[in-house]
Formats: C-alpha cells, structure tokens, sequence
C-alpha cells in the first residue's frame, strides 16, 4: 500500500496480559517512530529507529515497553504485563531520512487503539 | 515539561473567516516547526512546516508565522472552509507535539 499502516486497528485486552502492536512504514523510509496519544493530548514520543536500531528511545515510560524492527522495515510494539494506563491509540510514523536535523515530512498511520481492562 | 504548548484547546469560526491557530514552545533548540492536522479515526497529516531561521511560510490558504523572541508560532487559515474542521498540532523540531486545537469551522 501506499501509505503507513498498523495492525490491529482496535485491541481490547486484560490487565496483565502481553500485546503486540504491528506497523509497516511506507517503503523505502528509512526512519520510523512510534508515539502514543492519550484523549485530549497531542502525540507522545516513545522510540524512533534509523534502520533496524533504535536511535532514541528515550520516551519508552518503563521496561514494560519494547520495540523492533529487526529488517528495517516492519515494526512491532510490545508491551507487557499491560496496566489500564496503557489505554490509549499508538501512532506509528516514517520518514525518508532523519540525518542531519532537516526537516523531513512523518507519514503517521491510523494508530491502534488499545484498551486495557 | 511541555516543551510545545497549544493553550486554547479549542476554536469556533465562521466559514469564510480566518483561523488563527497559536503555539508556544521553551525549546529554543528546535531548528523548524510543523504543524499537522488530524481527523477522527485518522494519524496526523503534514499541513506546513517553517525552519527556525524563517519568520513567515504561506502555501495557499495556509501561513504559518514565526517569532523566536516571543517563542511563539501560529497557523492562519484564509479563508477557512468547513472541510479544515479538524484537531491542529504544532510539533517542534521533529518530535514533540502540542496538545492540539479542534478546529471547527461553520458554514
């Protein structure tokens, strides 16, 4: 497809239980970004990777949260042992490039929802 | 720290008008800012960006202003139409965003 994508669309889960959340980045983006965005705020930054590393993950809340992207491409989110402030839509973006501090453009996908019970 | 600020949550005007959407920051290090827009169900989408040696950008009915002394921005929407009824984050630099404004535009 032509644009970034992210699997499942809506997840509903039990307090303790492990999820994973997917996104595939528009091909040939070499920088792809994962934020998580709570009712009422803007999008909080969680980890970014160049390629298959994690360049800044430095907006990760705790060690329940791990990301990879071990091809370059595709990406999965996991958390675990899940709280019910977890609940919240993860956004995942990419870019062609994130070297050097230009401007380049994030295409955001249409985020997962994820809800913790 | 909220390093981007949008402090009116929300704003009404009349088709036809103009939308002036305001954005403050802290983060004198931000070398550009973007300002996306967002519908229901949908990511964020680019609008416009501005570097932070520029004070003015306009593409179309969309300028975004820049004042480094006051650490400010704002988006200006002329004339608005009822389709840029949307939630409108400011971002500096390439990771952090506002809090957003929702946007309502009537006809």
């Amino acid at each position: 497809g032509a644009g970034v994508s992210q699997t499942p669309s809506n997840k509903v889960t039990e307090k303790g239980k492990y999820v994973e959340l997917r996104c595939d980045p528009i091909s040939g983006h070499t920088a792809l970004y994962w934020y998580r965005q709570s009712l009422g705020q803007g999008p909080e930054f969680l980890i970014y990777f160049q390629g298959t590393g994690a360049a800044d993950d430095s907006g990760l809340p705790n060690d329940r949260f791990f990301a990879v992207r071990p091809e370059g491409s595709v990406s999965t989110l996991k958390i675990q042992r899940t709280e019910r402030g977890d609940s919240a839509v993860y956004l995942c973006a990419s870019s062609l490039d994130l070297a050097g501090g230009t401007h380049n453009e994030q295409f955001f996908g249409p985020g997962t929802r994820l809800t913790v019970l | 720290d909220q390093q981007v600020k949008q402090n009116s949550p929300s704003l009404s005007v009349q088709e036809g008008r103009i939308s002036i959407l305001n954005c403050d920051y802290t983060n004198s290090m931000f070398d550009y800012f973007l300002w996306y827009k967002k519908y229901p169900a949908e990511g964020p989408t680019f609008l416009i960006s501005i570097s932070s040696i520029k004070d003015k950008n306009e593409d179309g009915r969309f300028t975004v202003f820049l004042n480094k002394s006051a650490k400010h921005l704002s988006l200006h929407i002329v004339p608005s139409q009822p389709g840029d009824s949307a939630v409108y984050f400011c971002a500096g630099g390439k990771l952090t965003f506002g809090q957003g404004t929702i946007l309502t535009v009537h006809p």
